[in-house]
């Protein structure tokens, strides 16, 4: 079964303040997103990257930043966090070789910025 | 550009009923389509996909997707649901080349009744 850990699991940020989300996965996926969910919306996507060293833009990427040092560590970072920001936060991997395109996601994180 | 839409923001069934769980796309071609699922305090689980062949797709925990070209819809049942069903699922498509990039859409949340 695929493993996708995030850190922290709660996190409250004050307004301006650098926030890294952190996000570790153990199945040696090429392929890793970040999403965020707001309440009584699906989750929309912020970052994605296709390996170690890649970061694309998904599509809501404004005031968020992504890296991806290694094939297991996928990090989001708000480098002036806003409470508009305030959001969960899901990490995901995925295989897409052949027929697999299947996407194993984080249980979150729920960020608050105040 | 592409979309999904569930129109029924909440459902409620008794125990032991059938289920119906409605999601419309709209996309050019014939996309990626999942139904995901998400327990409270959870990241999304994969119920079932669909890419191509048999429009009826079979998935986790007796659920079951019926695709329909025609009508641009992957709509999901059960037969007859458990209290533990009780959840958030959500609909999503990826394109055809398959990024692993999802449109979801806003999510329907199910109650079932004991």
């Amino acid at each position: 079964e695929a493993a996708v850990t995030q850190s922290p699991r709660n996190k409250v940020a004050v307004t301006g303040g650098k926030v890294t989300l952190s996000c570790n996965q153990t199945n040696n996926h090429n392929n890793m997103y970040w999403y965020r969910q707001d309440t009584g919306h699906g989750l929309r996507l912020i970052h994605y990257s296709y390996g170690a060293g890649s970061t694309e833009k998904g599509d809501i990427p404004d005031g968020y930043k992504a890296s991806r040092p290694s094939q297991e560590n996928f990090s989001l970072i708000l480098e002036l966090a806003t409470p508009s920001q305030t959001s969960v936060y899901f990490c995901a991997s995925g295989d897409l070789g052949g027929r697999q395109n299947t996407l194993y996601f984080g249980a979150g994180t729920r960020l608050s910025v105040l | 550009a592409q979309s999904v839409t569930q129109p029924d923001a909440r459902v409620t069934v008794s125990e032991g009923a059938s289920l119906q769980l409605r999601c419309k796309y709209s996309y050019s071609a014939t996309p990626y389509l999942f139904w995901y699922v998400q327990y409270p305090r959870q990241g999304l689980q994969l119920l079932l996909k669909y890419y191509s062949g048999d429009p009826v797709v079979q998935g986790v925990n007796s659920f079951e997707a019926e695709f329909s070209k025609s009508n641009s819809s992957f709509h999901l049942q059960k037969a007859s649901v458990h209290w533990s069903d009780s959840a958030v699922y959500f609909c999503a498509l990826s394109q055809y080349t398959n990024t692993g990039k999802l449109t979801f859409g806003d999510g329907t949340v199910l109650t079932v009744k004991p």
